[in-house]
């Protein structure tokens, strides 16, 4: 069974500093992969996703993510973060094929000032 | 174009109470699904559906019934509220899940408390 695990719950940085948001997904057939937003009180936003191309593929908000195929993994980085930013990111997967969107457990980003 | 709508966004049920979250997606999507989320458990999806008159369950369909009669819309029934129910729900759609390129777009979320 496909899982992902997002290796960091929370997430404490300074402004305007760089961040790098952890994803690892198990499965061994091809995948789809996503990073979402939510803001306190609110639905899921798509930052961005990897279907197939480039593995490096570039969102909204100045956010990236890279997909490393032999790691398995599927990070989120932004080079300079803000207080708009505070939120918790998902990330999650879909089996090539499937119907069903497999979501990580969270990771809260905290920004500081 | 609303989008997902669900309501409601807030209820407070009773142990044993029965209650239906409503969906509904005005975009013509073939997928449908229903996730709840629990802290430190991101998102578990409860129930999808593929097309009108077809359900499959998720992860977590325990104490939950859905439907699919029409396209646009997508209940999920709480027989008999239990406060382990105790959630934020989200409803999600898409054209087909499966197909590459596809956004799924999700609905703002229901509060719900089981005392």
């Amino acid at each position: 069974a496909q899982s992902v695990t997002q290796l960091d719950s929370q997430v404490p940085v300074f402004e305007e500093a760089p961040v790098e948001l952890r994803c690892n997904y198990s499965s061994s057939v091809s995948v789809y992969l996503f990073w979402y937003v939510q803001y306190p009180n609110q639905g899921l936003q798509l930052l961005l996703k990897y279907l197939s191309g480039s593995t490096l593929v570039k969102g909204i908000n100045g956010f990236e993510a890279e997909f490393n195929k032999s790691q398995t993994s599927f990070h989120l980085r932004k080079p300079s973060v803000h207080i708009s930013d505070t939120a918790e990111y998902f990330c999650a997967v879909i089996i090539q094929g499937a119907q069903k969107l497999v979501f990580g457990q969270g990771t809260r980003l905290t920004i500081n000032p | 174009n609303a989008g997902v709508t669900q309501t409601p966004k807030f209820q407070v049920l009773k142990t044993g109470q029965s209650m239906t979250l409503q969906c509904a997606q005005d975009m013509n999507h073939e997928y449908m699904s229903w996730y709840r989320q629990d802290p430190g458990m991101g998102l578990r999806l409860i129930h999808y559906s593929v097309g009108a008159g077809i359900t499959d369950q998720g992860e977590v369909p325990n104490g939950y019934n859905v439907s699919r009669s029409t396209t646009e819309d997508f209940p999920l029934r709480l027989l008999s509220a239990a406060p382990s129910q105790t959630s934020v729900y989200f409803c999600a759609s898409s054209y087909s899940l499966s197909l590459s390129g596809n956004t799924i777009y999700f609905g703002e979320g229901s509060w719900l408390t089981v005392v």
